[in-house]
């Protein structure tokens, strides 16, 4: 079955403790990004990346790592987490290059940090 | 960079009422605009989508409109059902370094009551 995985799928966790959310795509995609959806805010992109060892920032990247060792991975770091990113976060994939296609979402990935 | 706006926050219909939601873009460049679905506890999914070389596009009770000239694009949601319930994003895309970056609108909340 087609789909992104992310990990974990609930975390709470307190200032400054490191911390990395896994995704996995199956479908051979290039690009995979990450977004934070928070109330009456909608998806904002904090990084995305076109392929392997290619990634930008996105709208809200400070505080945010990310890599792309490998096609069907793209990690999210948080170095040092704060309160203001306790948030909902999904990941997703896209094929097709510059092909004008919808993206596949994960399930999320809801972040509490005390 | 691109800003998408989407009205209303929230709309809540009778079972059976029809549901409009409309979104307007400031980028004339943007030529994707795909809406998705999220239900309690997932990831956004697409639900439809329209390129902006058509002007409006129908799967059996949702459809797409497009105006290019006006900037906007809405949903049409008929007949109802409360299985509809979720929040609906739309996104504008353009063409960005190679990739297609889509810009989000804020989410509709909407209700169908039974």
């Amino acid at each position: 079955e087609a789909q992104v995985t992310q990990n974990p799928r609930y975390l709470i966790t307190v200032t400054g403790k490191k911390l990395t959310v896994t995704c996995s795509q199956n479908m051979n995609h290039e690009y995979m990004s990450w977004y934070r959806q928070d109330p009456g805010l909608g998806l904002r992109q904090i990084y995305y990346s076109m392929n392997v060892e290619v990634t930008d920032k996105g709208d809200v990247p400070e505080g945010y790592k990310v890599s792309r060792k490998e096609k069907r991975n793209f990690p999210l770091i948080l170095e040092s987490p704060s309160p203001n990113q306790t948030s909902l976060y999904f990941c997703a994939s896209r094929g097709g290059g510059t092909a004008r296609q919808p993206q596949h979402f994960g399930d999320g990935t809801r972040l509490s940090i005390l | 960079g691109e800003n998408v706006e989407q009205h209303p926050s929230t709309l809540s219909v009778q079972e059976g009422d029809s549901a409009v939601i409309k979104c307007t873009y400031s980028d004339s460049a943007s030529n994707y605009f795909p809406w998705y679905k999220q239900e309690l506890g997932k990831g956004p999914q697409l639900i439809i989508d329209i390129r902006s070389n058509v002007g409006e596009k129908k799967d059996q009770r949702i459809a797409v409109t497009l105006n290019k000239t006006a900037k906007h694009f809405s949903l049409h949601i008929t007949e109802t059902q409360p299985e509809d319930s979720a929040v609906y994003f739309c996104a504008a895309s353009m063409k960005s370094g190679g990739s297609y970056i889509p810009t989000f609108g804020r989410g509709t909340s909407l209700i169908v009551h039974p």
